[in-house]
C-alpha cells in the first residue's frame, strides 16, 4: 500500500506525558500537512512542512507542539506535556506539490486520548 | 468562526434515489471548493473540486453546484449506493497556489438499501 501511512493508529497518555504522532507521506510527496479533529468538528489545518522546512504553522498552538519533517525519515508531530483537550483524531495528508490541483492525500489518523 | 456551514449533520436516502448535500460558506476569498469522503476510522478521501468559475462540474455519479451569489454548494450523488453511505466535508480553498483546506462540519449519509 503506498498511501500515507500514520502510526501509531491509537495512542493513550495521560496528562503531562508526550505525544509523538509519526507520518509517512506517499511515495513522491515531498509536501506534508498535518490536521486535527476534534470530536463532531471539521479537520483543522495546523501546519504545512517540506522536507527538513517548516513552510506555514499558522494553526499550530504556540505551545507545547511542534513538527518536523527531517531528510530521511517521517514527519513528526510531538505535543508536549499533553492535557485532556488535546484529545482528538490527527490526520497527515500528503502531496506532490503544494497547489489546489493537487489534492492532499490523507492518512487513517491517529486517535489520540488523555487520561 | 465557521467559514464552511454544513447545516445537516445527517441525511437519510433510499437506494437508487438522488442524494444533495449542501454547504454553505462565509468567505468571499475562497476560489475553489472540494468534497471529501470520509469512512469510519479512515482518513478522508478526495471525490471532487469545482473552481470558482464555474457553476457545475460533473464526474460519474457525483456533481457539485455554485451558487457563488449564494455562497451556496451543493453535491448531488444520482444514483445513490450503500456504499456512498460515509461522511461527506465541503471544503474551501483561498486561490490555486493555496494548500490550507477549510472543512466544514461533515455531513453524515446513510443510503438505506
Amino acid at each position: 500500500n503506498a498511501g500515507v501511512m500514520q502510526n501509531p493508529r491509537h495512542l493513550v497518555r495521560r496528562r503531562g506525558q508526550e505525544a509523538r504522532l509519526r507520518c509517512s507521506p506517499m511515495k513522491g510527496h515531498s509536501h506534508v500537512y498535518w490536521y486535527r479533529q476534534l470530536p463532531e468538528e471539521g479537520l483543522k489545518f495546523m501546519v504545512y512542512l517540506q522536507k527538513e522546512n517548516i513552510i506555514d504553522e499558522s494553526g499550530m498552538p504556540k505551545e507545547r507542539f511542534s513538527a518536523e519533517f527531517p531528510k530521511e525519515g517521517p514527519s513528526i508531530l510531538r505535543i508536549q506535556q499533553v492535557v485532556r483537550g488535546d484529545s482528538a483524531a490527527y490526520f497527515c495528508a500528503s502531496s506532490e506539490l503544494a497547489t489546489v490541483n493537487q489534492p492532499q492525500h490523507f492518512g487513517d489518523g491517529t486517535r489520540l486520548s488523555i487520561l | 468562526d465557521q467559514q464552511v456551514k454544513q447545516n445537516s449533520p445527517s441525511l437519510s436516502v433510499q437506494e437508487g434515489r438522488i442524494s444533495i448535500l449542501n454547504c454553505d460558506y462565509t468567505n468571499s476569498m475562497f476560489d475553489y471548493f472540494l468534497w471529501y469522503k470520509k469512512y469510519p476510522a479512515e482518513g478522508p478521501t478526495f471525490l471532487i473540486s469545482i473552481s470558482s468559475i464555474k457553476d457545475k462540474n460533473e464526474d460519474g455519479r457525483f456533481t457539485v453546484f455554485l451558487n457563488k451569489s449564494a455562497k451556496h454548494l451543493s453535491l448531488h450523488i444520482v444514483p445513490s449506493q450503500p456504499g456512498d453511505s460515509a461522511v461527506y466535508f465541503c471544503v474551501g480553498v483561498r486561490g490555486a497556489g493555496s494548500y490550507q483546506l477549510t472543512f466544514g462540519k461533515g455531513t453524515k449519509l446513510s443510503v438505506i438499501p
